[in-house]
């Protein structure tokens, strides 16, 4: 049972170029998260999904994407990667207990560490 | 709004010291409180969480954290540090979606 994987760990991107980070968890969980971690401003939420076939915004979604096509998978995408967009991303993922959502436990991933030049 | 406050950005304690560190939150109904650990090059792991109930919660790796309404306050405690707990600790409100602190950073000196 891995939990969370994130996919790569380190990445170096100069400024225009695209790529597209993976989260995968093998949990069968229902909601996935993406969050960046800046210093000194926490987790902020980037995109969520609440299942199969859905994503919503979070707290700064501009400059990505995601897509969620298969339940293990949570895709993050950027388009035209910027040097705000440096950052430590983390993925997430937490099942559905019943309640509202974000009272779940969340398991997190090992993260992302990405780089724009 | 939502919000939480952790107010000490970087704590040092002698191992084998109490530990305590503050959150304060603002939210308008009842809140879902959780307080996660970060070890170095990690992601983050629950520590505990509070829904209802006992204000005193109990959590992995002998933490606890009480939940006072009235301060809008759910500090997170220690009796006893060990230099394991060099970390960084976030605290964090859920409601639609969880909403995280700025962290602490503990250090533990031996």
């Amino acid at each position: 049972n891995a939990g969370v994987t994130q996919t790569p760990k380190f990445r170096v991107l100069k400024t225009g170029q695209s790529m597209t980070l993976l989260c995968a968890q093998d949990m069968n969980h229902e909601y996935m998260y993406w969050y960046r971690q800046d210093p000194g401003m926490g987790l902020r939420l980037i995109h969520y999904s609440v299942g199969e076939g859905t994503t919503a915004k979070g707290e700064v979604p501009d400059g990505y994407n995601v897509s969620r096509l298969k339940k293990q998978n949570f895709l993050l995408g950027l388009e035209s990667a910027a040097p705000s967009q440096t950052s430590v991303y983390f993925c997430a993922s937490s099942p559905e207990n019943g309640g509202p959502r974000g009272t779940d436990t969340q398991y997190f991933g090992p993260g992302t560490r990405l780089t724009v030049l | 709004a939502q919000s939480v406050t952790q107010p000490d950005i970087h704590i040092t304690v002698s191992e084998g010291a109490s530990l305590e560190l503050r959150c304060n939150y603002s939210y308008g109904a009842t809140p879902y409180l959780f307080w996660y650990v970060q070890s170095p090059g990690q992601g983050l792991q629950l520590l505990l969480k509070y829904f209802s109930g006992d204000t005193l919660v109990q959590g992995i790796k002998g933490f606890e954290a009480e939940f006072k309404r009235s301060q809008s306050s759910f500090n997170l405690r220690k009796p006893s540090v060990h230099w394991r707990d060099a970390a960084e600790y976030f605290c964090a409100v859920g409601a639609d979606k969880l909403i995280f602190g700025t962290g602490t950073r503990l250090q533990v000196f031996p």
